[in-house]
């Protein structure tokens, strides 16, 4: 079965630095990606996706993904995180040619320290 | 502006009560989705519906029951069955695969901002 893993749940980094978010997929054939992102009490906002092509994405809010298929990760990178940039960010999978079941991880809490 | 709106943002149910969740959304979208998301444990698909008066399980969908009589609503029903109600509610809409320019045939969700549900 397909599955997603975000190995980390809590990350904090300061304002102004660099972050990136981890995301591993399980899957024979390379799947369809996504990147979104929750703020509290709120619901999910998409913040970059990843079908085919050039493997370097750019989102929306500064951020952009690496897919790396001999790694099976898709992970979220921003050059310089700002303080609105906390919240809670979910990596998320759908199966070439398996319809459009979202398949998503467990989630990672970003908090920004001022 | 077109979007996706749930209701109520919040709710509380006694054990043993049903209760039904509103989505409704004017994206003109004919697929809608509901999740339940639970901390730590991401979002788990409940139910989906790809077109009016047709509806699939996820992988949660017992305790759950769905109806979609029109294009632009998705309720959702949560039964006494449902062991385990309090979560976060999350409704989501999309253009099928089929009619989907994109051609990956992939579909980007459009959220909700979600209901919150507590069995007192």
């Amino acid at each position: 079965a397909q599955s997603v893993t975000q190995p980390d749940i809590h990350i904090t980094v300061s304002e102004g630095a660099s972050l990136e978010l981890r995301c591993n997929y399980s899957y024979g054939a390379t799947p369809y990606l996504f990147w979104y992102v929750q703020s509290p009490g709120q619901g999910l906002q998409l913040l970059l996706k990843y079908f085919s092509g050039d493997t370097l994405v750019q989102g929306i809010k500064g951020f952009e993904a690496e897919f790396k298929r001999s790694q099976s990760s898709f992970n979220l990178r921003k050059p310089s995180v700002h303080w609105s940039d906390a919240a809670e960010y979910f990596c998320a999978v759908v199966l070439t040619g398996g319809g459009n079941k979202l398949t998503f991880g467990t989630g990672t809490q970003l908090k920004v320290e001022l | 502006d077109g979007g996706i709106t749930q209701s109520p943002k919040y709710l509380f149910r006694k054990e043993g009560q049903n209760v039904t969740l509103s989505c409704e959304q004017n994206l003109n979208h004919d697929a809608m989705y509901w999740y339940r998301q639970d901390p730590g444990q991401g979002l788990r698909l409940i139910y989906y519906s790809q077109i009016v008066n047709d509806f699939q399980k996820g992988d949660i969908a017992e305790g759950y029951s769905v109806s979609r009589e029109k294009k632009e609503s998705f309720p959702l029903t949560v039964t006494s069955a449902q062991k385990n109600p309090t979560a976060f509610y999350l409704c989501a809409s999309s253009i099928p695969p089929h009619r989907d320019r994109d051609t990956s045939g992939a579909n980007v969700l459009t959220f909700g901002a979600g209901s919150r549900l507590t069995v007192l």
